[in-house]
């Protein structure tokens, strides 16, 4: 079965400070990577995702991931947070193929809060 | 619509009572999904639908739980003799199908069950 792991629980952070938030996934086989945001009192949102390509993508709001295959990794970034991004994060996958298709497996979660 | 709905957005229950979650998936969206997310578990995947085939059941927690689509539209999720663990948030979402497509979530119902 598929697995996600979000290394951060809650992490804290000043208005202009720099993000990571850190993903690692376990399947041997082909999938797709995303990154949800979910901002206090609201629905889930897809920030970003990954098919194929450049594993470089950007997403909304100036987010960006970099998806990096030899290490089941899809870290999420942002070079300067603002306080409207304090929010929960999730990453999640879901394969390509085969009897799970389509589902999605998330990570626990990340809370962010940012400070003014 | 323009997004996935869902109703009621809140619903307590007394333990043992029957409840009826509904979802509205997009217009055109041919997959639709159910998870629940509770404050122990996470995000959890419960069951999958896409067009006419059978449903991807294997996520339902117990035989309390089933779901149905019906016309390949609207959804109802159905808990028989609710349980206090079955307090949660009940997420669905749907879309396009196929393996490179998103998933687009409704605002969810929270099950509160006394």
């Amino acid at each position: 079965a598929q697995s996600v792991s979000q290394h951060n629980h809650h992490v804290i952070l000043s208005e202009a400070a720099s993000l990571e938030l850190g993903c690692n996934y376990s399947y041997g086989g082909t999938v797709n990577l995303f990154w949800y945001v979910q901002y206090p009192g609201q629905h889930l949102q897809l920030l970003l995702k990954y098919f194929s390509g450049d594993p470089l993508v950007k997403g909304i709001k100036g987010f960006e991931a970099e998806f990096i295959k030899s290490k089941f990794s899809f870290n999420l970034r942002k070079p300067s947070v603002q306080w409207s991004d304090t929010a929960e994060y999730f990453c999640a996958v879901n394969a390509r193929r085969g009897s799970t298709l389509g589902r999605l497996y998330f990570g626990r979660g990340t809370q962010l809060t940012v400070w003014p | 619509g323009a997004g996935v709905s869902q109703s009621p957005s809140n619903k307590v229950t007394e333990k043992g009572k029957d409840v009826e979650l509904r979802c509205d998936p997009i217009s055109g969206h041919t997959a639709l999904y159910w998870y629940r997310q509770s404050l122990g578990q996470g995000l959890e995947f419960l069951i999958y639908f896409q067009g006419n085939s059978a449903p991807d059941k294997s996520g339902l927690p117990s035989d309390r739980f089933s779901a149905e689509r019906t016309g390949g539209s609207v959804s109802t999720l159905t808990i028989q003799r609710t349980q206090q663990e079955d307090s949660a948030v009940y997420l669905c979402a749907s879309s396009l199908g196929g393996s490179l497509s998103e998933q687009y979530f409704g605002p969810g119902t929270r099950l509160t069950v006394t």
